[in-house]
């Protein structure tokens, strides 16, 4: 079935370093793809979105390529910050008869000062 | 624009009992989907309504019900509690069915149901 695998966590940066989330999705139907972000005790906020093949996606210095050549997303900061420590969530559409949303398993990104 | 309302924040319950989560969409929005958030499962999907009618479930047993109002609000009800269902429950809003592509979902804070 349709699924998503991110990059297992934790991921630990110091302040102003490079992000890299990666994110790979089963290449079935043509599905839309996003990040979402979830600080603790908190519910899911979306990050960005691409909707078909070579979308970029861009959001608070946050950017994800839809790559359908790697069936990739990869999410990237160039500067992260202290304010970024959250788990983030890669998702795409179902296809199919199912019509939600597939998460990946999220990756947790600790950012210190 | 206020966003996705869930209520209560956190319920706790005994097994055996039953509950019921409710959901406030976004004003416009009539989609609304649940999801059930664990450590171990991650988020997996309950079930999607648009427009009053069940368009999607996911792979829960029939303890887990729910249904939307005329009004786009939902309500999802888990009967004989079992302590795997402890979880963050999330619901979810967006203008069209998620089957459309695109139409990004926006999530509530979600309901902490702990079961004892």
């Amino acid at each position: 079935g349709d699924s998503v695998t991110q990059m297992e966590g934790p991921v630990t940066l110091s302040e102003e370093a490079f992000l890299t989330i990666n994110c790979t999705y089963t290449a079935t139907g043509y599905p839309s793809l996003f990040w979402y972000v979830q600080y603790p005790g908190e519910g899911l906020q979306l990050l960005l979105k691409a909707t078909k093949a070579d979308d970029k996606g861009s959001n608070k210095g946050f950017e994800a390529t839809y790559r359908k050549e790697t069936t990739s997303f990869h999410l990237e900061k160039g500067s992260v910050q202290v304010s970024d420590s959250a788990v983030y969530f890669c998702a795409r559409t179902s296809g199919g008869s199912q019509g939600n949303l597939i998460f990946g398993k999220g990756t947790k990104l600790s950012v210190k000062p | 624009k206020a966003g996705v309302t869930q209520t209560p924040r956190y319920l706790i319950k005994t097994r055996g009992q039953q509950v019921t989560l409710s959901c406030s969409p976004i004003s416009g929005h009539r989609s609304v989907s649940w999801y059930q958030q664990t450590p171990g499962q991650g988020l997996q999907f309950l079930f999607e309504y648009f427009s009053e009618t069940q368009r999607n479930k996911g792979n829960f047993p029939g303890r887990f019900s729910g249904r939307q109002f005329s009004n786009s609000r939902s309500e999802m009800n888990v009967s004989t509690l079992e302590l795997g269902d402890s979880a963050l429950y999330l619901c979810a809003s967006s203008f069209y069915p998620t089957d459309r592509g695109g139409y990004e979902q926006y999530f509530g804070p979600g309901t902490r149901l702990t079961v004892t």
